[in-house]
């Protein structure tokens, strides 16, 4: 069975901490994506990766960055955590070639209150 | 495509009725169109996906959707919904020769009454 992980799936945080949130996907899959999901907003991606060491910033980079040492791990970071970055955080996989590209693999996410 | 619309936040539906959810996008060009669902807790998984050919398309779980170039339109339906479909519904879509990027709506909650 194919498979996301995210490493947390609840994580509470301090203002102003350094937040790390893990993905890990075992289907050999080239693109990896972040997403922040809100009520009413729907999906907004933060960041894309479509290789190793490779990045894209998406619809709302600004306070997020990203890692991609390993082809199977993305890892999204908050330099410096805020209220309004409380949220689900989603991370997707998918191949690289159209249109697989648009068929993504979640994760499970991970709620992420900064108090 | 420039933005997606899933007309309801909410339906509610009593068991074993059958349920439509609207999408529309707004697009002058060729585009892909997906639905994915999110059940409580959930990520989210790939329901069905119209690329081209037939405009009806058929997804897991017994649901289907309905492509309609002029309305701009892909809408979901199930003819006799189960307590199992209670989930989050997103449609989201990419313009063919786009970059990677999908355009996602802000979903709608399946709720369904016993």
């Amino acid at each position: 069975d194919v498979k996301v992980t995210q490493s947390s799936r609840y994580l509470v945080k301090r203002t102003g901490e350094k937040v790390f949130l893990e993905c890990v996907q075992d289907m050999d899959h080239e693109n990896m994506f972040w997403y922040r999901q809100d009520p009413g907003l729907g999906l907004r991606l933060i960041y894309f990766s479509y290789d190793v060491k490779m990045k894209e910033k998406g619809d709302i980079p600004e306070g997020y960055s990203v890692s991609r040492e390993k082809k199977e791990r993305f890892s999204l970071i908050l330099e410096s955590a805020s209220t309004n970055q409380t949220s689900m955080y989603l991370c997707a996989s998918s191949r690289r070639d159209r249109p697989y590209y648009y068929e993504q693999y979640f994760g499970p996410g991970t709620r992420l209150t900064v108090t | 495509a420039q933005s997606v619309t899933q007309l309801d936040s909410q339906v509610p539906v009593f068991e074993e009725a059958p349920v439509e959810l609207r999408c529309n996008y707004s697009s002058s060009v060729s585009v892909y169109l997906f639905w994915y669902v999110q059940y409580p807790n959930q990520g989210l998984q790939l329901l069905l996906k119209y690329l081209s050919g037939s405009t009806l398309v058929k997804g897991i779980n017994g649901f289907e959707a309905e492509f309609n170039k002029s309305q701009t339109s892909f809408h979901l339906r199930k003819p006799s919904v189960h307590i199992s479909d209670t989930a989050e519904y997103f449609c989201a879509v990419s313009e063919v020769d786009s970059n990677y990027q999908l355009i996602w709506g802000a979903g709608t909650k399946l709720i369904i009454k016993p």
